[in-house]
C-alpha cells in the first residue's frame, strides 16, 4: 500500500541553525502538508501546498519556515534559524484531492530536538 | 473557531471490554470528522471519517463511530478490545473552505490482559 514517507526520523541540531525536513508524498496526490506536534500538546496545522504554491498557512508559519517541491517527488520543510520552541514531531501529509473531506494521508514523523 | 475536545488523555481497558474514546467539536456547522490512529513509531493511520453521509460511520479493524448533532459528538467505540488496539488516538475537524485538519490533544488508550 502506497505510503509517506518523511525523513530523517530524528534530527538534533543547535539553536540557529537551519534544518530542512523531508517528505516523499504519495506519488498520485496534488497536496501536501506539515503538520506539528509538539511534546504533550495538539497536532498543529503549518501548511498546505499545491501547483507548487502555499494555498493555506497557520499563524506558526511565519517568515522562518518555508516549503518546497524542489523535485517530482518530494516535499521539503527548512527552517531557517531554528529556535528551541521548535522542538516538536514533525508531520507530512499528502491527499489526493482537495476539500474539507478529504482524507489525508501522514507519514511517520520526524522528531526535531533545538538544543 | 473550529476546536476538537478528546476527554481523557489516557482510557484503561481489559481485552474484551467496551471501548469508547469521546470527541465533542465546536461549530455551528457540522463539520466534516476524522478518527486517525497512531501506534508506535508510525504515522497517523486514518481509522474513519464522517462526511454527511451517514450518521453511524464503520471503519478499520471493527471500530465505529456516531456523528450527533444535538451532542456536538464524534465518538469512537468498539464493541471488544484487542491487545494490539493500544495506541494514541485522534479526533480531527475539518470544515468547507478551509484544508487543514483541527486536531484533539490525542487518548492513549492502554488494554491490558
Amino acid at each position: 500500500e502506497p505510503e509517506v514517507t518523511q525523513t530523517p526520523s530524528h534530527q538534533v541540531t543547535q539553536m540557529g541553525q537551519e534544518v530542512i525536513l523531508r517528505c516523499v508524498p504519495i506519488s498520485n496526490h496534488l497536496y501536501f502538508y506539515w503538520y506539528r506536534q509538539i511534546l504533550g500538546q495538539k497536532v498543529e496545522f503549518l501548511v498546505s501546498f499545491y501547483n507548487n504554491e502555499i494555498s493555506e498557512k497557520s499563524e506558526i508559519f511565519d517568515d522562518q519556515f518555508s516549503v518546497e517541491r524542489p523535485d517530482g517527488s518530494n516535499f521539503t520543510l527548512k527552517i531557517r534559524s531554528t529556535k528551541l520552541e521548535d522542538s516538536a514531531m514533525y508531520f507530512c501529509a499528502s491527499s489526493e484531492g482537495t476539500g474539507p473531506q478529504e482524507t489525508q494521508y501522514f507519514g511517520p514523523g520526524t522528531r526535531l530536538l533545538v538544543l | 473557531a473550529q476546536s476538537v475536545t478528546q476527554l481523557g488523555s489516557h482510557v484503561s481497558v481489559s481485552e474484551g471490554a467496551l471501548v469508547l474514546l469521546r470527541c465533542n467539536y465546536s461549530s455551528s456547522v457540522p463539520p466534516y470528522l476524522f478518527w486517525y490512529v497512531q501506534y508506535p513509531n508510525q504515522g497517523l493511520q486514518l481509522l474513519l471519517k464522517y462526511t454527511s453521509a451517514a450518521t453511524l460511520v464503520k471503519g478499520i479493524n471493527g471500530f465505529e463511530a456516531e456523528f450527533k448533532k444535538s451532542e456536538t459528538s464524534f465518538h469512537l467505540t468498539k464493541p471488544s478490545a484487542h491487545m494490539s488496539d493500544a495506541a494514541e488516538y485522534f479526533c480531527a475537524a475539518s470544515n468547507t473552505g478551509f484544508q487543514k485538519l483541527v486536531f484533539g490533544t490525542g487518548t492513549r488508550l492502554l488494554v491490558s490482559p
